[in-house]
């Protein structure tokens, strides 16, 4: 079955780009209906959806993240990925992939598998 | 932006207690509401989609009901693994967002 996990550097100095990686194992989506999110949750905090990617590539982003944030996938390494420029303190939160749920033809826009997280910490 | 508000914030019952978690969008979402639980430490699993589609290999005692802008969320005969922190999501329009969460704990 489809797994999750998020790869990426723990740290990040503030103003510097946060990058990280989902890989998906359990089955290639090459070709194949399958759509990604992050989520992201700062300690003890909510749930913040940043942005997902859908068919051919297409982006749908936060607008309080939109100008600072890029998700993009690279179905050859069966893996997706998400750039966060300028970082800030704000920005400290565990970070999570997610497999969008697909209903019959239609993506329902809510996270059916979920990678465990990882958690970033923004700080000089 | 849709705001999804919880109600209540938390809340203690017994094993074997039904609850019920209400969460309220601030535009009308149709049917497109999604729950959610997290368990501490552990990514949320998706509970319920559309309102009130059990997702699979999810337990009967979990139901999902309304639409428009009033949802709710019941749990019915309590369980150990059902302590845990619940999430409402609207996936009717961009941004995608979420309620702040309801924490269910033991009486």
């Amino acid at each position: 079955h489809l797994q999750l996990l998020e790869s990426g550097p723990g740290l990040v100095k503030p103003s510097e780009t946060l990058s990280l990686t989902c890989i998906i194992s359990g089955g290639s989506f090459a070709g194949s209906s399958y759509y990604w999110g992050w989520i992201r949750q700062p300690p003890g905090k909510g749930l913040e959806w940043i942005g997902s990617i859908y068919y051919r590539g297409s982006t749908r982003y936060s607008p309080s993240l939109q100008s600072r944030v890029t998700i993009s996938e690279d179905t050859s390494k069966n893996q997706f990925s998400l750039r966060l420029k300028s970082v800030t303190a704000t920005d400290t939160a565990t970070y999570y992939c997610a497999k969008m749920l697909v209903v019959g033809p239609r993506v329902a826009d809510a996270f059916e598998i979920w990678g465990q997280g990882t958690m970033v910490t923004v700080s000089a | 932006d849709i705001q999804m508000t919880q109600s209540p914030s938390s809340v203690s019952a017994s094993i074997g207690d039904r609850v019920t978690i209400t969460c309220r969008a601030s535009q009308s979402v149709r049917s497109w509401l999604a729950w959610y639980q997290q368990r501490p430490g552990e990514a949320p699993k998706l509970l319920v989609y559309e309102a009130s589609t059990l997702q699979s290999g999810v337990p009967s005692r979990f139901s999902g009901s309304g639409s428009g802008t009033d949802f709710t969320l019941t749990i019915s005969n309590l369980q150990p693994e059902d302590f845990a922190t619940y999430y409402c999501q609207q996936a009717d329009s961009f941004p995608l967002t979420f309620g702040g969460g309801t924490k269910l704990e033991i009486k």
